[in-house]
C-alpha cells in the first residue's frame, strides 16, 4: 500500500525550532518529487516547499524562505522539514505529499498530517 | 492571500448538479493546468481532478472539470451525501503552487 506517515509535530514557543519527518512506503521514494503543504486551523491549503528526487532542487513559498529547509534521505525513504524561527502564523497541520511531474503535475498521495502549534 | 478565488460555499439536494468556479489570472490558470482536491471533514486532501479535466483511477465520473481562459470549474452531478466536503482548485503560478480559497459543499 502506498503510504506517507508524518511525525514530529507538537507545541513550540515562538522563535523555536522543530523538525518534521515523513516516512514513505509502498513506492520507489527516490523516483518522485516530494512536497510539504500546510493548513492553518479552519483555513485553506498552502504549499510550503518542494524537493527534487535527488535533492538537487528545492523551492519554497516566500513566507518560509530562510527559515524552513526541506530535505530527504532516499536510503531511509524519508522526507524532512526543518523549521526554525517559528512564528504564530506557522501554526498548522503539515502534510507531506507526493508530486507527479507533468503531464499530471499534481499531488496524488498525501499523508495524514502532523499538527504544529507555535505558542507561548 | 490566495490568488485563486472560489465561492465560499455551494449546496444542493441529493441528485442535483453543483458547480464550483475558480477564478485566476494569466500567470496561473491562464498558462498552467488546473487540479482539484477534495477534503472530507477531518481528513487529508485527495486528488480529484488533474490536468483540467482528468480523473485519477477510482474517482467517480460524477466529478468533472473544465477550464476556459483564466477560470476553471468543477461540476458534481448526481450529488451524494458523501460528497459533502471542502473542494480546492490549484495551479502553478510561476514557481509557486497556489491553492484556491476553498468551497464548502453542503448536501441539503
Amino acid at each position: 500500500e502506498v503510504q506517507l506517515v508524518e511525525s514530529g509535530g507538537g507545541l513550540v514557543q515562538p522563535g523555536g525550532s522543530l523538525r518534521l519527518s515523513c516516512a514513505a512506503s509502498g513506492f520507489t521514494f527516490s523516483s518522485y518529487w516530494m512536497s510539504w503543504v500546510r493548513q492553518a486551523p479552519g483555513k485553506g491549503l498552502e504549499w510550503v516547499a518542494n524537493i527534487k528526487q535527488d535533492g538537487s532542487e528545492k523551492y519554497y513559498v516566500d513566507s518560509v524562505k530562510g527559515r524552513f529547509t526541506i530535505s530527504r534521505d532516499n536510503a531511509k525513504n524519508s522526507l524532512y522539514l526543518q523549521m526554525n524561527s517559528l512564528r504564530a502564523e506557522d501554526t498548522a497541520v503539515y502534510y507531506c505529499a507526493r508530486w507527479l511531474v507533468p503531464p499530471i503535475d499534481a499531488f496524488d498521495i498525501w499523508g495524514q498530517g502532523t499538527m504544529v502549534t507555535v505558542s507561548s | 492571500q490566495s490568488v485563486l478565488t472560489q465561492p465560499p460555499s455551494a449546496s444542493g439536494t441529493p441528485g442535483q448538479r453543483v458547480t464550483i468556479s475558480c477564478s485566476g489570472s494569466s500567470s496561473n490558470i491562464g498558462s498552467n493546468t488546473v487540479n482539484w482536491y477534495q477534503q472530507l471533514p477531518g481528513t487529508a486532501p485527495k486528488l480529484l481532478i488533474y490536468s483540467n479535466n482528468q480523473r485519477p483511477s477510482g474517482v467517480p465520473d460524477r466529478f468533472s472539470g473544465s477550464k476556459s481562459g483564466t477560470s476553471a470549474s468543477l461540476a458534481i452531478s448526481g450529488l451524494q451525501s458523501e460528497d459533502e466536503a471542502d473542494y480546492y482548485c490549484a495551479a502553478w503560478d510561476d514557481s509557486v503552487y497556489v491553492f484556491g480559497t476553498g468551497t464548502k459543499v453542503t448536501v441539503l
